[in-house]
């Protein structure tokens, strides 16, 4: 079985913490994904990376970067975390772009005081 | 971008077919028709896709319109464990990574 692992189910950071959240997935999928989820708004994509060293913005990617040094882990970090950055954040990774199926952590709910 | 229009809501009894609809006017030519489900606490999940042909596999059925502009997914026989809020999501076509993700349908299974 596919398996995508989220380093926090939840997270309690204050006001101007750099945050960091991994996702680590072990099938050697290419793509790897960061969304944030919020209520009314449904999963909005944050970034993408296709390939190790590799990312391209999403549709919300102000204040957030990310960063993928080896295929199987993709990291998002908030640099000075902001209470409108609260949500659930949710990692996914695809064995490519396209049609193929993502797969789905179990997400980080992070709460910003 | 095209957009999905979904009912926040359905409610289904146990061991009936449930009949999920999606509307998607704006669909573009390339654009896959997706399903995902998201369980209680969890992350979503793949349950089916298609393009223009109606689709089977063993969680469910699509059934696509002719013109492409509404799909619908069909349980076959709802189950409680089938409770979860579904997603219709276009995108994947012509190799794109982007996937529009709506607010998805909350189905209730009564025992």
């Amino acid at each position: 079985d596919v398996k995508v692992t989220q380093s926090s189910r939840y997270l309690v950071k204050r006001t101007g913490e750099k945050v960091f959240l991994e996702c680590v997935q072990d099938m050697d999928h290419e793509n790897m994904f960061w969304y944030r989820q919020d209520p009314g708004l449904g999963l909005r994509l944050i970034y993408f990376s296709y390939d190790v060293k590799m990312k391209e913005k999403g549709d919300i990617p102000e204040g957030y970067s990310v960063s993928r040094e080896k295929k199987e882990r993709f990291s998002l970090i908030l640099e000075s975390a902001s209470t409108n950055q609260t949500s659930m954040y949710l990692c996914a990774s695809s064995v490519d772009r396209g049609v193929y199926e993502q797969y789905f952590g179990p997400g980080t709910r992070l709460t910003v005081t | 971008d095209a957009k999905t229009t979904q009912p926040n809501s359905m409610e289904s009894n146990e061991e009936e077919p449930v009949h999920l609809p999606c509307n998607h006017s704006t669909i573009s030519g390339t654009d896959y028709i997706h399903w995902y489900r998201q369980l209680p606490s969890q992350g979503p999940e793949y349950v089916i896709h298609g393009l223009t042909s109606n689709v089977n596999n063993r969680m469910a059925s699509l059934a696509i319109a002719e013109d492409r502009k509404s799909s619908t997914l069909i349980l076959h026989r709802a189950t409680l464990r089938d409770a979860a809020v579904y997603y219709c999501i276009l995108g994947g076509g012509s190799g794109t990574y982007k996937y529009i993700f709506g607010t998805g349908t909350r189905l209730k299974v009564l025992a």
